[in-house]
């Protein structure tokens, strides 16, 4: 029974281009998302977030959308480059609750130079 | 000046034995978590420790047992490893719980043979 899903396990996107990552998850009471960012042999590392109060969060590159009513956020980086190349996970939580993270499985994005 | 670290990143060992993984972060943080990164790439907490309380502790099987000396150390031991053991481990500190970022140390790859 996983709460948070990434369905594409993998993306490959040429530089420059824009990267797509998709998440949706089934628990409508998660109130916070997050993305996180994993090179091989590392842990991850975070990236950006957003609270259920806002549809958009924008980073640099980075934005991440939240569709509440579709349960389903996505990460657009804008211009992709070949460093973004990792293993990039989706996380929803509850504010107020135990501080507690549900992970998705995890898309892994390829930039071709 | 690592943030969040893990000792051993490998760690290969019989069926049967007792082994322990320690976690370490100085980033002032109260609240230490584990992780258990399955063959499916999902990240599962495991437990959660708040100035050395703790505050999760999910379905994992009692041979796993969590100890935190104090808020800035949470190891894991575990007891009569066996096969579905094998695992990436990581653990991670946030300064409160809740919404605060996680940061991940870089994991520790367990094979039981």
């Amino acid at each position: 029974d996983q709460q948070v899903k990434q369905n594409s396990p993998s993306l490959s996107v040429q530089e420059g281009r824009i990267s797509i990552l998709n998440c949706d998850y089934t628990n409508s009471m998660f109130d916070y998302f997050l993305w996180y960012k994993k090179y091989p042999a590392e842990g991850p590392t975070f990236l950006i977030s957003i609270s259920s109060i806002k549809d958009k969060n924008e980073d640099g590159r980075f934005t991440v959308f939240l569709n509440k009513s579709a349960k389903h956020l996505s990460l657009h980086i804008v211009p992709s480059q070949p460093g973004d190349s990792a293993v990039y996970f989706c996380a929803a939580g509850l504010s107020g609750s135990a501080r507690q993270l549900t992970f998705g499985s995890g898309t892994q994005l390829t930039v071709l130079p | 000046d690592t943030a969040v670290s893990q000792t051993p990143k490998y760690l290969v060992t019989q069926m049967g034995n007792d082994k322990s993984i320690k976690c370490e972060q100085n980033l002032g943080h109260d609240t230490m978590y584990w992780y258990k990164q399955d063959s499916k790439k999902f990240l599962k907490i495991m437990f959660s420790y708040n100035n050395k309380e703790l505050i999760i502790n999910e379905t994992v099987p009692n041979r796993f047992s969590p100890k935190s000396p104090d808020k800035a150390h949470l190891n894991l031991h575990i007891n009569s490893l066996e096969l579905g053991d094998s695992a990436v481990y990581f653990c991670a500190s946030s300064l409160r719980g809740n919404t605060d970022t996680q940061y991940f140390g870089p994991g520790t790859r367990l094979t039981v043979l």
